[in-house]
């Protein structure tokens, strides 16, 4: 049982470097989402996505960017990576079979900009 | 505005002693409450969640919590602890159904003695 699938697990970015952190989930779920974690902050959501095609920003968009075009896969862009981006990012979808589904998260991206 | 509150950061319990975590929250419509638990290293589990019936609900691991209305709370409890029931644990509050925003306490960590 896959569950939602986080890569890499960790990664160390220089000021100014993109990369794409990838999420993948294998249940179906339409519903899939973006947070990420600072020490002592709780999870922040960044963007979610109800289906494939569908995104929306969530509290803290900026200095990120999604897509969707398939069910399975939620990938998370940084543009320009600032120190501010350092942070555990959480992969999480949800189904739609149901209003009472719970998210199911993945087990994270550890991500350092220096 | 929609808020989690959960007052201890770290709580250290004794192996075998019971155990009650708390959270508070402000959410302006009927809430769907949630405890999930994270382990070092990995991803958010879910404990348990709410949102109407029983106002104790039972969840994995031997865990319960109680919704009190009256009071805005959502207590985690456990009536014995284990040394592996050591982990950070996440209260949550958002919407039933839609695309299930939730708003995230900023974890408490408990710590197990021998």
């Amino acid at each position: 049982n896959a569950g939602v699938t986080q890569t890499p697990k960790f990664r160390i970015l220089k000021i100014g470097q993109s990369m794409t952190l990838q999420c993948t989930q294998d249940m179906n779920h339409n519903y899939m989402y973006w947070y990420r974690q600072d020490p002592g902050m709780g999870l922040k959501l960044i963007y979610y996505s109800v289906g494939a095609g569908i995104t929306d920003k969530g509290e803290v968009p900026n200095g990120y960017n999604v897509s969707r075009s398939t069910t399975e896969d939620f990938p998370l862009r940084l543009e320009l990576a600032a120190p501010s981006q350092t942070s555990v990012y959480f992969c999480a979808s949800r189904s739609q079979q149901g209003a009472d589904q719970p998210q199911h998260f993945g087990d994270g991206t550890r991500l350092s900009i220096l | 505005a929609q808020s989690v509150t959960q007052p201890d950061i770290h709580i250290t319990v004794s192996e075998g002693a019971s155990l009650e975590l708390r959270c508070n929250y402000s959410y302006g419509a009927t809430p769907y409450l949630f405890w999930y638990v994270q382990s070092p290293g990995q991803g958010l589990q879910l404990l348990l969640k709410y949102f109407s019936g029983d106002t104790l609900v039972q969840g994995i691991k031997g865990f319960e919590a109680e919704f009190k209305r009256s009071q805005s709370s959502f207590n985690l409890r456990k009536p014995s602890v284990h040394w592996s029931d050591a982990a950070e644990y996440f209260c949550a509050v958002g919407a039933l159904g839609g695309f299930q925003k939730l708003v995230f306490g900023t974890g408490t960590r408990l710590l197990v003695s021998p």
